[in-house]
């Protein structure tokens, strides 16, 4: 079946790094992939998106690039903060399909 | 503001009791979702419903019940027959069967323990 496999954690980053989570998936056609954020207590949000091969996601600062040939969907952003401190779930979907396909969630915490 | 509504935040049951949690969501939404989250193991689809009056077992049915009686409401609940009822339950909905474009929205959440 369909998975989604992301790198384990937790992470930890002092402010102003450089952050890359990882994420793989397995997946028979062509699914659509997600990165959620799960601050602390909450639930979850969309923090980004991409629905084909080649294209990026991108919102607060956080990119990803959906890249077919070697399955992977990972996520990066060029300088934390503290703020971005929260649990990041990879995902996928397909048309058709009546679910969301989660990875375990990787907890990032940013120092000061 | 539309959204999606969990009650309660938090809530306890004893052993052999029956619990419902509530989920209300006014972005006229007709696919709604329940997930359960443990520590490490990501989200699990427990049940989902794509229209009014239906519904389908996800990947952990086992111990659980939802009714759909209205688009808006997706309640859950969790019977004496869950072995392990402890865990973070997220409610969900999409604007149509999750595909290729569609975003889902969530609740905050509610946290169940077992005393």
């Amino acid at each position: 079946g369909d998975s989604v496999t992301q790198m384990e954690g937790p992470v930890t980053l002092s402010e102003e790094a450089f952050l890359t989570i990882n994420c793989t998936y397995t997946a028979t056609g062509y699914p659509s992939l997600f990165w959620y954020v799960q601050y602390p207590g909450e639930g979850l949000q969309l923090l980004l998106k991409a629905t084909k091969a080649d294209d990026k996601g991108s919102n607060k600062g956080f990119e990803a690039t959906y890249r077919k040939e070697t399955t992977s969907f990972h996520l990066e952003k060029g300088s934390v903060q503290v703020s971005d401190s929260a649990v990041y779930f990879c995902a996928l979907s397909k048309g058709g399909s009546e679910k969301l396909v989660f990875g375990k969630g990787t907890k990032l915490t940013v120092n000061p | 503001d539309g959204g999606i509504t969990q009650s309660p935040k938090y809530l306890f049951r004893k052993e052999g009791q029956n619990v419902t949690l509530s989920c209300e969501q006014n972005l006229n939404h007709d696919a709604m979702y329940w997930y359960r989250q443990d520590p490490g193991q990501g989200l699990r689809l427990i049940y989902y419903s794509q229209i009014v009056n239906d519904f389908q077992k996800g990947d952990i049915a086992e111990g659980y019940s939802v009714s759909r009686e209205k688009k808006e409401s997706f309640p859950l609940t969790v019977t004496s027959a869950q072995k392990n009822p402890t865990a973070f339950y997220l409610c969900a909905s999409s604007s149509r069967y999750l595909g290729q474009d569609t975003e889902a929205f969530f609740g905050q959440g509610t946290r169940l323990t077992v005393v």
